[in-house]
Order: C-alpha cells, then sequence, then structure tokens
C-alpha cells in the first residue's frame, strides 16, 4: 500500500507564475489536509477537503491560494501569481476518518516551493 | 482556542542517554495529543497519540510520553538516545473546531541533536 504521494518534490518558479502542487492520498483515504512549513516553524494547516469538498479553509491566505479534490485524481493545491513569501514546504496529509475523530495524519514527503 | 508550546527550539544528548522533549498546551477542552517525526527532507510520521485514554502513551521506537492535565503537559522521553533518533519532533494538539472537524495546531519543533 503506497502512502501518501506528493509531486513535484521541487518546484522552482519566478514571480507572477502559477504553481500546481499535487498530492494522491493513501489508498482508502478520502480526507486529505494541506500544510505550510515556513524555515524554523511548525507547520501550518491550510486547508481540509473531501472529495468533491471544501470542508474547512480557515488557514488558506484569502487571495491567490486555491485547493481542489475531484472525484477522480488527485488534490491539488493551486497558487495564482507567486510571490517569494509563497518559498516554503508544503505537504500533504490524508486519512481515513475525517469529522469527530481527532486521528492519525498520514503525511507525505512535502512539495519545496521555491519562488526567485 | 488551541496553542502548542515546545520549549527548547534544540535539545542535544550523548548516545545512550535519556530524551526529554518538552511541550505545552492550552486547550478549551479535553484535547488529543500527538507527537510527530520529521527526518531531514521527509513527511512527518507519527511517534504516539493521546486521546483520553491511559496517560502514559507508548509510542514507536522506545518513545513514550505522558498527559498531565494539571500542568498541561505531554512531554516526550525515551530512556536512551540513538543516533537515528536525530530529527525534528513537533508536539500536536488538536480539538473540536467550530465547523465540527478536528483542526491539528502544530508547535515549532525542537530538533534533537545526538552525539556520539
Amino acid at each position: 500500500n503506497a502512502g501518501v504521494m506528493q509531486n513535484p518534490r521541487h518546484l522552482v518558479r519566478r514571480r507572477g507564475q502559477e504553481a500546481r502542487l499535487r498530492c494522491s492520498p493513501m489508498k482508502g483515504h478520502s480526507h486529505v489536509y494541506w500544510y505550510r512549513q515556513l524555515p524554523e516553524e511548525g507547520l501550518k494547516f491550510m486547508v481540509y477537503l473531501q472529495k468533491e469538498n471544501i470542508i474547512d479553509e480557515s488557514g488558506m491566505p484569502k487571495e491567490r491560494f486555491s485547493a481542489e479534490f475531484p472525484k477522480e485524481g488527485p488534490s491539488i493545491l493551486r497558487i495564482q501569481q507567486v510571490v517569494r513569501g509563497d518559498s516554503a514546504a508544503y505537504f500533504c496529509a490524508s486519512s481515513p476518518l475525517g469529522t469527530g475523530v481527532p486521528n492519525e495524519q498520514f503525511f507525505g514527503p512535502g512539495t519545496r516551493l521555491t519562488v526567485l | 482556542a488551541q496553542s502548542v508550546t515546545q520549549l527548547d527550539s534544540h535539545v542535544s544528548v550523548s548516545e545512550g542517554t535519556p530524551v526529554l522533549l518538552r511541550c505545552n498546551y492550552s486547550s478549551s477542552y479535553s484535547p488529543s495529543l500527538f507527537w510527530y517525526v520529521q527526518h531531514p527532507n521527509k513527511g512527518l510520521q507519527l511517534l504516539l497519540k493521546y486521546t483520553s485514554a491511559a496517560t502514559l502513551v507508548k509510542g514507536i521506537n522506545g518513545f513514550e510520553a505522558e498527559f498531565k492535565k494539571s500542568e498541561t503537559s505531554f512531554h516526550l522521553t525515551k530512556p536512551s538516545a540513538h543516533m537515528s533518533d536525530a530529527a525534528e519532533y513537533f508536539c500536536v494538539v488538536s480539538e473540536r473546531a467550530s465547523g465540527g472537524s478536528y483542526i491539528p495546531t502544530f508547535g515549532r519543533g525542537t530538533s534533537l541533536i545526538v552525539h556520539p
């Protein structure tokens, strides 16, 4: 059973370009979480999705950031018109259960975004 | 509102000596608490979790943590450090948000350094 997969592992973009980060959850998991990790800091929650639904996006910046988890295919975190401050490691996690249970999340290896 | 404080940004020990990584939390309700480990350029791996059962929780790789409600602490310990334990450790508190989902809050992390 493959773990959570993220691609690309490293992504370099110039200011103003778009960044698309992909996350394939573990088999059988229908809940996906996205986090951002800045240097020397812990992970900051961004968004929690189930298939075709955004459940909680309280950690998402109001502009330029969006996320989706379609019925088929991976979850996508999209950052439009990237700025240098978007440079960070972005982690995806999945779980088999969602609301109502404080359950373990399984993390992917992360995508390291560098904005030049 | 929930928060978590990891009291040490770096902890340095010699191989074979005990490890203590400190974590204090703040939570409005009965929290669930987790410790994750992150090795360089890898995703996070769950070490152990507390979800209102036994206050002394045993995890993988010889780690354990004790939930002390009176002290609002959840310190991570290991009797004897191994070189492979060198990594970043995150304490996490999770409680139900207003929307009904459990959203975790991560500490800033403690870097464990193990000397031969």
